[in-house]
């Protein structure tokens, strides 16, 4: 089984400034079979970002992914109000398809 | 539209089977592979399985195999998640959501609004 691994656990950052996740897979994934879903309070996630770096349909562009084998990113270029939530990365390529435990972005 | 619409909340106790369902409904049913996802209180998502109602063919995650049947009836266009005898642990928001394409090999690009299963012991 894969193992991802986030970090940080919470990022405190401000409206405005860049957020920078990371996701950290135990081995290297086939392709770039890795997905980030973002999930607010009292709500089902939502896809972000699917094959490391392709936008899903409606995403803003101000999000963006990056990354390949077993390091990937996740990039807020400018946090907006809306985009404090949990984000989660996701490894399709290797059944199961394991989570990453989550990166909690909140208001500093 | 795609939707995946899930049945309501339920409160069960200890030992008590269930089932909960998921609908989809505005894409073909048939030829798309439907998951299911756990979320304890508090805590992150966990892959269970998916289905491909089609054929019903079935992948467990080992953390899951036999612990909970997972099912479709395409007739319908509904999934379902059962159990058999449940557990406090089973406590959790439970959501289903589906993949883009015919093979599993694909993120969860719709998802369930969620059923929360509550459990006392």
């Amino acid at each position: 089984e894969i193992v991802l691994t986030q970090s940080p656990g919470t990022l405190s950052l401000s409206p405005g400034e860049r957020a920078t996740l990371s996701c950290r897979a135990s081995q290297s994934l086939s392709s770039t079979s890795l997905a980030w879903y973002q999930q607010k309070p009292g709500q089902a996630p939502r896809l972000l970002i699917y094959d490391a770096s392709r936008r899903a349909t409606g995403i803003p562009d101000r999000f963006s992914g990056s990354g390949s084998g077993t390091d990937f990113t996740l990039t807020i270029s400018r946090l907006e109000p809306e985009d404090f939530a949990v984000y989660y990365c996701q490894q399709y390529g290797s059944s199961p398809f394991t989570f990453g435990p989550g990166t909690k972005v909140d208001i500093k | 539209e795609v939707q995946l619409v899930q049945s309501g909340a339920e409160v069960k106790e200890s030992g008590e089977s269930l089932k909960i369902s998921c609908k989809g409904s505005g894409y073909s049913f048939t030829t798309h592979w439907i998951a299911w996802v756990r979320q304890m209180p508090g805590k992150g998502l966990e892959w269970m399985g998916i289905i491909y109602p089609g054929d019903s063919d079935t992948r467990y995650s080992p953390s899951f195999h036999g612990q909970v049947t997972i099912s479709a009836d395409k007739s319908i266009s509904t999934a379902y998640l059962q159990w058999s005898s449940l557990k406090a642990s089973d406590t959790a928001m439970y959501y289903c959501a589906r993949l883009p394409g015919s093979s599993f090999y694909y993120p969860f690009d719709y998802w369930g609004q969620g059923t929360l299963v509550t459990v006392s012991s």
